[in-house]
């Protein structure tokens, strides 16, 4: 069966430090890969999406994320965070049919 | 462009009541989710729409809760009658099709009482 692992459950760095979240998936066919951040109060929002080609990836705000299909893996990078990174970061995985299976969440403290 | 509308923004239900969610997807979104994330979790899938068709709801609770979209735009989603374990925020979410970016409305926050 499909699914997603986040074997974070909290992370706090200080402000202007590096961040990796992790991520793996089971999927046996070649995954779509997401990852979205939510804000305290607020919706889900996508940071960056991966589909084919490249293997690292670009999003909004800074982030980038790597896939790795040896070690089934999707990590999340931020070179620098800032306060406002501060949320719920969840990655997810899209199967067939269009069904997006989301992992059960990192949440991300700064302290600044 | 609007964004995924959903309403209400809250529900404060006793068990054993019955509770209805409404969502107005993105204009031409074919593709329609409702999730529901429990506090401290990630969304879970309850039902896909492809137009007006269910494509998977394998993880509904179909002894009480139903969801329809009519005409391939709006849906609703009910609880009857709800638990105490279905408080959580309800999301809709909408996209044009495979690969699209999901959008994701501001979800529904029940509180079952």
């Amino acid at each position: 069966a499909q699914s997603v692992t986040q074997p974070d459950i909290h992370i706090t760095v200080s402000e202007g430090a590096s961040l990796e979240l992790r991520c793996n998936y089971s999927y046996g066919a070649t995954p779509y890969l997401f990852w979205y951040v939510q804000s305290p109060g607020q919706g889900l929002q996508l940071l960056l999406k991966y589909f084919s080609g490249d293997t690292l990836v670009q999003g909004i705000k800074g982030f980038e994320a790597e896939f790795k299909r040896s070690q089934s893996s999707f990590n999340l990078r931020k070179p620098s965070v800032h306060w406002s990174d501060a949320a719920e970061y969840f990655c997810a995985v899209e199967t067939s049919y269009d069904k997006v299976i989301f992992g059960p969440g990192t949440s991300l403290s700064v302290i600044p | 462009e609007a964004g995924v509308a959903q309403s209400p923004r809250y529900k404060i239900i006793e068990k054993r009541q019955s509770v209805a969610f409404w969502c107005n997807p993105i204009s031409g979104h074919a593709t329609l989710y409702w999730y529901q994330q429990i506090l401290g979790q990630g969304p879970k899938l309850l039902i896909q729409f492809q137009n007006n068709g269910v494509v998977d709801d394998s993880q509904l609770p179909k002894d009480r809760f139903s969801a329809e979209r009519l005409k391939g735009v709006d849906s609703t989603l009910k609880i009857q009658p709800a638990k105490l374990e279905d408080s959580a925020v309800y999301l809709c979410a909408s996209r044009a099709g495979l690969k699209e970016t999901q959008y994701f409305g501001p979800g529904t926050r029940l509180l079952v009482l």
